[in-house]
């Protein structure tokens, strides 16, 4: 079974940017474009904030940007702020209606 | 509004079988293009998917759970159940159900997620 991979942690000061990396195989990022990011909040359950690699839901602020480049993909986090500190997990159509997450960044600010 | 929760016994012993409900409501799950999916987070903060029920009433699992894992959709009391058999202490976590598109292949909104303990 493929798996994601992210970076345990990441950590930046505010107002400055962050990037996220969730790496993949050609099987899966490389192969959809069905990516997407989810912000948790400690104790809370993840919320949706990049869908479909660089859409974002309404309410998300447009801090917050999605990419890709062949198997990773990339959440960039902007003009950070104390309150996006939280855990990021990345998300992947896999093929054959399979989804692939990821163990996820633990952003500090 | 779309809301989902979870319920069901949370203390199991090693070789039960774990049966949660997601209660939900805000849509329904003959709406095409619609699913309810169950998540799970290991102690370590690691998010795995285990399986969806689709609006078609076809359902869909992690290769790596098939043959323990069973999701069931009943569309008159807006509800889907979670069976996994032969649980083990791996299987410990908070599990999650989650409203589901599946033509973007993303989970819209979560439940609030439920602790599950499994004791030796």
């Amino acid at each position: 079974q493929s798996i994601l991979t992210q970076p345990r942690s990441v950590s930046g000061s505010p107002g400055q940017s962050v990037t996220i990396s969730c790496t993949g195989t050609s099987t899966d990022i490389g192969n959809y474009k069905h990516v997407s990011w989810y912000q948790q909040l400690p104790g809370k359950a993840p919320q949706l904030i990049i869908f479909d690699v660089t859409e974002r839901p309404p309410g998300v602020p447009d801090r917050f940007s999605g990419s890709k480049s062949g198997n990773t993909a990339s959440l960039t986090i902007s003009g950070l702020r104390p309150e996006d500190e939280a855990v990021y997990h990345c998300c992947s159509y896999a093929g054959n209606y399979r989804v692939l997450l990821a163990g996820g960044t633990r952003l500090t600010v | 509004q779309i809301t989902l929760k979870e319920s069901g016994p949370t203390l199991l012993k090693v070789t039960e079988a774990l049966t949660l409900t997601c209660s939900f409501s805000g849509f329904s799950l003959t709406t095409n293009g619609v699913g309810v999916a169950w998540v799970r987070q290991t102690p370590g903060g690691a998010l795995e998917w285990l399986g969806s029920v689709l609006w078609n009433g076809e359902q869909r699992y992690n290769p790596s759970l098939t043959n323990r894992v069973t999701i069931t959709g009943d569309t008159s009391r807006n509800q889907v159940v979670l069976t996994l058999t032969k649980m083990a202490p791996v299987d410990a976590g908070t599990y999650f159900c989650a409203h589901y598109i599946w033509y973007r292949q993303l989970f819209n909104v979560w439940g609030q997620g439920t602790l599950v303990t499994v004791s030796s």
